[in-house]
Order: structure tokens, then sequence, then C-alpha cells
């Protein structure tokens, strides 16, 4: 596609449940990268990916927190055991390799009840 | 540990105004630092990226500007419009590719 495609755009979830979100980024782009975005929190770095190397884990804020990057493109964050504190934006960007501009998906607004 | 601070965290203007929105970081071992618009519920748009090396970048109305050595960058937009109003976000990335943001300028252009 043009652009970094995001999946789900919202998803409401109930405190306990499991969800995966998903991230499509511009074709060709060796570097992925997730972020958050929380009211009083401002854009907080997750996880990066690039190439083949193992990921930058460094920003994941619990172990509830996972990430994969099959076939060096689709990339799924899953959250394990949803809290409420981790209702916000979540930001997926690519980039032709790393430390290049980043170019951002549309964001999934997840919500825990 | 990076911090980004922006500077001021809302501004209203009179279309036609140039302006400057101002950035600073506390760490100048970055590799790059980046500009961003972000409009509501949407994500982020990338504006300019200016390289560690370099001293300013220019897009059309926008002119970026990057002072390493005082750990600084403004982002000024002449001739304001309307359109411009969104949310300015700057980043950094720093020694190992993260993006660190500061928490953004709020701008509004008036008609």
């Amino acid at each position: 596609g043009a652009g970094v495609s995001q999946s789900p755009s919202n998803k409401v979830t109930e405190k306990g449940k499991d969800v995966e979100l998903r991230c499509d980024p511009i074709s060709g782009h060796t570097a992925l990268y997730w972020y958050r975005q929380s009211l009083g929190q401002g854009l907080e770095f997750l996880i990066y990916f690039q190439g083949n190397s193992a990921p930058d884990k460094s920003g994941l804020p619990s172990d509830r927190f996972s990430a994969e990057r099959t076939g060096g493109s689709v990339s799924t964050l899953t959250i394990q055991r949803t809290q409420q504190e981790d209702s916000a934006v979540y930001l997926c960007a690519s980039s032709s390799t790393i430390g290049e501009t980043q170019y951002f998906g549309p964001g999934t607004r997840l919500l825990v009840l | 540990k990076q911090e980004v601070t922006q500077i001021p965290a809302a501004l209203s203007v009179p279309e036609g105004e140039n302006l400057v929105l101002n950035c600073s970081f506390t760490d100048s071992a970055i590799y790059n630092l980046q500009w961003f618009r972000q409009d509501p519920g949407k994500g982020l748009t990338s504006l300019l990226l200016i390289q560690s090396s370099q001293r300013e970048q220019t897009s059309g109305r926008l002119n970026a500007s990057l002072d390493k050595s005082s750990g600084r960058s403004t982002l000024y937009i002449a001739a304001s419009q309307p359109g411009d109003s969104a949310t300015y976000l700057c980043a950094v990335t720093d020694s190992s590719y993260k993006l660190i943001f500061g928490s953004g300028t709020r701008l509004l252009v008036r008609p």
C-alpha cells in the first residue's frame, strides 16, 4: 500500500482480556517501530525491528507486552491480561532503514474497560 | 536520559503571521531530529528531518534549524494559514535509534 496501515482502528476490551494490534508497514521498509500515546504521557517508544536483527524491546512497559514481525513485513503487538492503564493510542511507524524518516500509521485507539 | 522540551505548549495567531516553535533537548548526542504534525485523531505526518551534521532544512513555508551544541531546534512557519492548525511535535533520534518526543505545541491559526 501507499502508507502504513493499522488495524483495528478502534478496540474496546474488558480488563484481563488479551488484544492483538496489527501493523502493515510501507513495502520495502526494513525498520518498523511501535509507540504509545497516552493522555498526560505523550508519545513513548515501545519496540523496534530492523531487518533480521533482534528487536529492541527496551521500551516495553511490562512482560504483558510482546511484539513480533513475521517475514520482515507485518507486525503484531500483543497485550496480555489488559489493564485500564493500557488504554491509549498505539502507533506504528516504518522507515526505509533504521534512523531514517519514520512514516506513521493512523493508530489503534485501545480502550480497556 | 534524553529529554525533549517544547515551548510554547500552545499558540494562537492570526492568519498570515510568521511564527517560531521551539524545541530543546538535553543530550547533544543525537542521530537526527524530526518535526512532525499531528491532526486531532490522526497519526503523525513527518514535516522535516535534519541530520545531526546539518544546520537546517526547508520545505515550502517551513524551515527547521538545528544547533546541536546548544541542544536547540526551531521550526519557522511563514505566512501561517488556518490549515496549519495542528499539534507540532519535535523528536530526536538517539544513539540507539529510538525517537524521543517532546510534548508538542498546539497551534491555532485564526482566520
